[in-house]
């Protein structure tokens, strides 16, 4: 099991680059999750699943889209990149009946 | 917003118990208590969680006051791998699930 893997771990982008970060896990969870994390402040919820094909906005969406065609991916996409999306994403999914969430392990965006 | 009140900080000495409180006065009557934390810049890790009695894992244990408007997390022999910022949180365990962060409590294990 490699749990929730995330790529890149590190990007640049210039202002106004699109790009998308991918999420994949391997647990067979319904629920899917996408955070962001700034300097020294916790994680915010920006979009989450509840299964394949079903998506719905967090607390900070604006600015991404999401999509959710396999159990397995949810990727995130940014399309026009700004400064004030520089931060940490997470990923992370959890089962039907589970009571924790999984995390990965970050992707690093620095938009420049 | 998050729903709950941390020290931002506290230290702690390597082999003694760490305990780290959290408020959280308006929890509704089927919200948990859950605890993660974040070793250096990795992704948050699952610690424990309760509702109203108290719990305890290979981890941690997790005592929730009677009026579960407050609970302390334990870490009973604390070790530098210790080290980590904790997040409480409260929120309802089934359903989506939208975990609200705060900031944590930025916990220092000294040697």
């Amino acid at each position: 099991n490699a749990g929730v893997t995330q790529t890149p771990k590190f990007r640049i982008l210039k202002i106004g680059q699109s790009m998308t970060l991918q999420c994949t896990q391997d647990m067979n969870h319904n629920y899917m999750y996408w955070y962001r994390q700034d300097p020294g402040m916790g994680l915010k919820l920006i979009y989450y699943s509840v299964g394949a094909g079903i998506t719905d906005k967090g607390e900070v969406p604006n600015g991404y889209n999401v999509s959710r065609s396999t159990t397995e991916d949810f990727p995130l996409r940014l399309e026009l990149a700004a400064p004030s999306q520089t931060s940490v994403y997470f990923c992370a999914s959890r089962g039907d009946r589970q009571e924790t969430q999984y995390f990965g392990p970050g992707t690093r965006l620095l938009v420049l | 917003d998050a729903k709950t009140t941390q020290p931002p900080s506290m230290d702690c000495a390597e082999g003694r118990a760490a305990n780290l409180p959290c408020n959280h006065s308006t929890i509704s009557g089927n919200e948990y208590v859950y605890w993660y934390r974040q070793i250096h810049s990795q992704g948050p890790q699952y610690i424990i969680h309760g509702l109203k009695n108290n719990e305890t894992n290979e981890m941690a244990s997790l005592i929730i006051t009677e009026d579960r408007k407050s609970s302390t997390l334990i870490l009973p022999h604390a070790t530098l791998r210790d080290t980590a910022v904790y997040y409480c949180i409260v929120g309802i365990i089934q359903g989506a699930q939208k975990l609200v962060f705060g900031q944590g409590t930025r916990l220092t294990i000294n040697p």
